[in-house]
This record gives C-alpha cells, sequence and structure tokens, in this order.
C-alpha cells in the first residue's frame, strides 16, 4: 500500500476555501486517490475520489498532480460543520485486495468563525 | 444513496458475554463489506473482509474464533464479538462497497461504541 503524508492539523476560518494537501509519492499505477472525512464519533463519510483527472463534486475538488505524487482536497466554502479528520487514502479498488483502506492519521481540520 | 447503518449504535455488556453487531446497506446491493474498530484517539483499523456466502478473510492479528462475521445476504453482515472482555471496549463500524461500481468505493456506517465491563 501506498504510504501517505498529510499535516497532523489545520485551521480555516468559516466561508473561505480549506486546501488539504497529502503527499502519496509511492502511488502505484491503478491506485485511485480516496478521501473521506470523519466527524467526532461518526463513521468515515467518503468525499471523493480521482485517478488522474481533477475531479469536482457537491462536496469537494480533488486536484491531482500530474505525476500522481501529491493531491490536494478542496473545500470551496468552509463551514463548521466540515471540522472533521480528513483522510487521503491510496486504494486499488476492486483489485485483488478488495480494495483495502487503510487509514493513517489524516489532518485533522478545525473551521471557526 | 449509499446508506449503510449499524445497529446497535451503543451497547455495554458484561464480561464474558458476547455481543453482536449488524451492517446494512439500506439502498444498495453490497458486494463486499468490511469491519474496522477503532480505539480513543487512534485511527480506523480493519478487521476483516467479507463477501455474500463466503468466508471472511480476517487481518492479521485479530482472533477469527472471537470476532465471528456472517454476511448472509448482499445487504447485511453481522459481527459477534464473543466472550467479550474490557479490553475489547472500542468503536466497530462497518462499511459497504456497491455492487456494479467501479471503482468500489466503501461506504461507511455510522459506528457501535461497545463498552464492556
Amino acid at each position: 500500500d501506498a504510504k501517505t503524508t498529510q499535516p497532523t492539523s489545520m485551521d480555516c476560518a468559516e466561508g473561505r476555501a480549506a486546501n488539504l494537501p497529502c503527499n502519496h509519492s509511492t502511488i502505484s499505477g491503478n491506485e485511485y486517490v480516496y478521501w473521506y472525512r470523519q466527524i467526532h464519533s461518526q463513521g468515515p463519510q467518503y468525499i471523493i475520489h480521482g485517478l488522474k483527472n481533477n475531479e469536482t463534486n457537491e462536496m469537494a475538488s480533488l486536484i491531482i498532480t500530474e505525476d500522481r505524487k501529491s493531491s490536494t482536497l478542496i473545500l470551496p466554502h468552509a463551514t463548521l460543520r466540515d471540522t472533521a479528520v480528513y483522510y487521503c487514502i491510496p486504494s486499488n479498488a476492486g483489485g485483488t485486495s478488495y480494495g483495502k483502506l487503510t487509514f493513517g492519521q489524516g489532518t485533522i481540520l478545525t473551521v471557526h468563525p | 444513496g449509499a446508506v449503510v447503518s449499524q445497529h446497535p449504535s451503543r451497547v455495554i455488556c458484561k464480561s464474558g458475554t458476547s455481543v453482536k453487531i449488524e451492517c446494512r446497506s439500506l439502498d444498495f446491493q453490497a458486494t463486499t463489506m468490511f469491519w474496522y474498530r477503532q480505539f480513543p484517539k487512534q485511527s480506523l483499523m480493519l478487521m476483516a473482509t467479507s463477501n455474500e456466502g463466503s468466508k471472511a478473510t480476517y487481518e492479521q492479528g485479530v482472533e477469527k474464533d472471537k470476532f465471528l462475521i456472517n454476511h448472509a445476504s448482499l445487504t447485511l453482515s453481522t459481527l459477534t464479538v464473543t466472550s467479550a472482555h474490557p479490553e475489547d471496549s472500542s468503536f466497530y463500524i462497518c462499511s459497504a462497497t456497491r455492487q456494479g461500481l467501479n471503482p468500489e468505493t466503501q461506504y461507511f456506517g455510522p459506528g457501535t461504541r461497545l463498552l464492556v465491563l
């Protein structure tokens, strides 16, 4: 499994964009980059995933560098409810490993008024 | 879509008893279901992977006879913690992948908090 490096914590003002970086320099060619978040005492919530191209959905945007060694999750207008631990996880989804997710320590994002 | 539920949300039991946790995919058929455990201030750790109608695959260090997994249908998996002890107290979370989608994104349940006295 590819190893990831994420900042331990980040702060963001409400209404501003939150940009969460992730380094995954050992990612293999068939691994997607998944982003999940976990709000305190809840199960993880799927946010977005991508392989090579940038992706956008109703929750966030995902920017993946051309060499795929890093990515950035962007929450365009952070709210207090976006305070959570954010996990960046490379995964061979649907492969012989049954798409296992290996959770690291993630980034604690705190959104303040 | 892609809603996963767990029952119960929290349970307190006496040491030596068994506890069953249910995981259901409410609006989709799940190809595969996963069970995770999370201790306080730690990240999620995968315990086992199960597919409907077949035996679960356990991660290294997870006792299959202690953590019994039954995946009887495409929408239901159960985890039974047998002869629970205080060290089994944890937050148990399941996830499911949606059949027919590529890649197979995991959708998580809300978790079950187990306290063994």
